[in-house]
């Protein structure tokens, strides 16, 4: 059974920087790119980044970019998010998504998977 | 402001038919597929319809999915109260270079 487990959230000032993890089990992890999403309770999602199986293809959502940092450790089938200079419009339930194919950037591969998401608020 | 473009609520009785409607342009919709996401209340997203209008193992044939230009739909047939749920559509977007959600329709079985 597919399993994502995110962690790393919780309350951070302004400005401060946070890092969430997702633990990958019951498939094999370096076979599969994977997407962070994140959703404001009560409203839509929203991507915020993607990379490929072997970390060679990495993107952002223009509101992250220069902020945030996606990774993998297929040895520890894990992923990643470093997020900096955090402000309150990056509160939200962040997702660890699996994507069903090598390359989170393709037209024909989609999210087939997703955690229960892990809640990060911004505020002093 | 979501770049696909979602009716904030839809509404129907037992047994109805009711669709979803999810507006986009050339640069997702439109030149790439379309997906449909199940959101449940305090749960995760779940695929519902992928490629457009393809149906995951386990989803039932009650829900189907269709695209034309730049907009697409979702149907439910024969609607149940267990059906009562978020519903988000996604595309891929070339000019953003990343995944693009609508804003969610709710759907509340009268």
């Amino acid at each position: 059974e597919v399993q994502l487990v995110e962690s790393g959230g919780g309350l951070v000032q302004p400005g401060r920087s946070l890092r969430l993890s997702c633990a990958a089990s019951g498939f094999t992890f370096n076979d599969y790119a994977m997407h962070w999403v994140r959703q404001v309770p009560g409203k839509g999602l929203e991507w915020v980044s993607g990379i490929s199986w072997n970390s060679d293809r990495i993107g952002y959502a223009d509101s992250v970019k220069g902020r945030f940092n996606i990774s993998r450790d297929n040895a520890k089938n894990s992923l990643y998010l470093q997020m900096n200079s955090l402000g309150p419009e990056d509160t939200a339930l962040y997702y660890c998504a699996r994507v069903n194919g090598h390359y989170y950037d393709s037209n024909t591969y989609y999210v087939d998977y997703w955690g229960q998401g892990t809640l990060v608020t911004v505020s002093s | 402001q979501s770049v696909l473009t979602q009716p904030p609520s839809a509404s129907g009785t037992p047994g109805q038919r009711v669709t979803i409607s999810c507006s986009g342009s050339s640069s997702n919709i439109g030149n790439n597929y379309v997906y449909w996401y199940q959101q449940l209340p305090g749960t995760a997203p779940k695929l519902l319809i992928y490629r457009n209008n393809q149906r995951p193992s386990g989803v039932p044939d009650r829900f189907s999915g269709s695209k034309s230009g730049t907009s697409a739909s979702l149907a439910i047939s024969g609607l149940r109260s267990e059906d009562e749920a978020d519903y988000f559509c996604a595309a891929w977007d070339d000019s953003l270079s990343g995944r693009v959600f609508g804003g969610g329709t709710k759907l509340t079985v009268l």
